[in-house]
């Protein structure tokens, strides 16, 4: 069965960097796009990035551009997310999700917290 | 960017109906998908292209679009389908992958 599971999350400053991991399994990962979408505390969800199967296309989210970078190793059936320059704001459980026909997230991993405090 | 307004709450009585709406511009000349959240849960698909349900999901789960506004309508509501929904689009013209802003279902 298809499983997603996001780690990497934890505790950072203001400024600081973190590198989130979304282990794949139970698919043959590189035929699908794969997305980052987060939910800060009691709000809404956000889409954060989207990448195609090779890597060669990739989006963001105006709120993270030239801060995140989203990445995957096929090989390895991972996803990334390298966050940097993080800000409060950024504060969300993050998710990955599978993203079918490239236009809708029909499998979602748990989740990881990333709190962004002093 | 693509905006998409859902209610931020509906309420409904147990065996009723409950229609939860999504408004955008010209959205049904979109393609709609409906998530559903439970508390502490990660997000899961119930409708994708305005209508069709992943296996596994309720027949009392359907959902239309026409118009302005898309509806998820949930039949013989059960105290079990208290969640929040989400409704998504993808947009060429701005985000790829558009969310509404969820609207939380009671269940009286």
């Amino acid at each position: 069965q298809v499983q997603l599971v996001e780690s990497g999350g934890g505790l950072v400053k203001p400024g600081g960097s973190l590198r989130l991991s979304c282990a794949a399994s139970g698919f043959t990962f590189s035929d699908y796009y794969m997305s980052w979408i987060r939910q800060a505390p009691g709000k809404g969800l956000e889409w954060v990035s989207y990448i195609s199967s090779s890597g060669s296309t990739i989006y963001y989210a105006d709120s993270v551009k030239g801060r995140f970078t989203i990445s995957r190793d096929n090989a390895k059936n991972s996803l990334y997310l390298q966050m940097n320059s993080l800000r409060a704001e950024d504060t969300a459980v993050y998710y990955c999700a599978r993203v079918l026909e490239r236009v809708y997230n029909d499998y979602w991993g748990q989740g990881t917290l990333v709190t962004v405090s002093s | 960017s693509y905006v998409l307004t859902q209610p931020p709450s509906v309420s409904v009585a147990p065996g009723k109906t409950a229609r939860i709406t999504c408004g955008g511009n010209n959205i049904g000349s979109k393609s709609v998908h409906w998530y559903q959240q439970k508390p502490g849960q990660a997000p899961v698909l119930v409708i994708y292209y305005d209508s069709d349900r992943p296996s596994g999901i309720p027949e009392r789960f359907s959902g239309s679009n026409s118009g302005n506004t898309a509806t998820l309508t949930i039949s013989r509501v059960e105290a079990g389908d208290e969640a929040d929904y989400y409704c998504q689009v993808w947009d060429s013209s701005s985000d790829p992958l558009v969310f509404g802003g969820g609207t939380k279902l009671t269940v009286l």
